[in-house]
């Protein structure tokens, strides 16, 4: 079974300030991993994905995430945080089930980026 | 190039009464699911259609809800009866996945909300 946790459902900073937006995941098998974004009535935009290459993945709009197996996260960061950046972020998993079939993607609860001016 | 469509974007219903959401994917993307969305919550997968057949779809309450993707294009969504607790918004993505399923990104929808009162 896979799982992924987001921790803290609501992540405040200043704008300039460093952002970083924490996921853990549970598989048993090796994972991908995505972190995506949603803006309020809006679809899910994908920013970045981990697919066993390196380590740490560059995505869109500023924004980085490192996979650390021995952790077992996918912490998402971006040095200087802007307004635009308000939104909210999911980390999701895909993991193939044991057999070798699906792929079932799993998305944690979400943390909501507050950015003060 | 045109994202995935989803139609309508609001409906209000009573309790009881049947709704439909309709996808449009992205052209030449051969997997669509469907996500439940509830409010604070990541997207739950309902069904994910590979081309016109549907797999995944151990979560999609079979009572009182169904699923087509006919000709693997365009794909319906029906509720029937509604009940209070499928108030939500409905999401539907596409992807092109072939050998590798795992680590395709998908395209989201801006969704469907539904209020059932």
């Amino acid at each position: 079974a896979q799982s992924v946790t987001q921790l803290g459902s609501h992540v405040s900073v200043s704008e300039g300030a460093l952002v970083l937006l924490r996921c853990n995941y549970s598989s048993s098998v090796p994972p991908y991993l995505f972190w995506y974004v949603q803006y309020p009535n809006q679809g899910l935009q994908l920013l970045l994905k981990y697919t066993s290459a390196a380590t740490l993945v560059k995505g869109i709009n500023g924004f980085e995430a490192e996979f650390k197996k021995s952790e077992t996260s996918f912490h998402l960061t971006k040095p200087s945080a802007h307004m635009s950046d308000a939104a909210e972020y999911f980390c999701a998993v895909r993991t193939q089930t044991l057999s070798g079939g699906s792929y079932i993607p799993t998305f944690g609860r979400g943390t909501s980026l507050i950015v003060h001016p | 190039e045109a994202g995935v469509v989803q139609s309508p974007r609001y409906k209000i219903i009573e309790k009881k009464q049947p709704v439909a959401f309709w996808c449009n994917p992205i052209s030449g993307h051969n997997t669509l699911y469907w996500y439940r969305q509830n409010l604070g919550q990541g997207p739950e997968l309902l069904i994910r259609y590979e081309n016109e057949e549907a797999v995944d779809d151990s979560q999609l309450p079979k009572d009182r809800f169904s699923a087509e993707r006919l000709k693997g294009v365009d794909s319906t969504l029906k509720i029937q009866p509604a009940e209070l607790g499928d108030s939500a918004v409905y999401l539907c993505a596409s992807s092109l996945e072939t050998r590798d399923r795992g680590s395709y990104e998908q395209y989201f929808g801006p969704g469907t909300r539904l209020t059932v009162t």
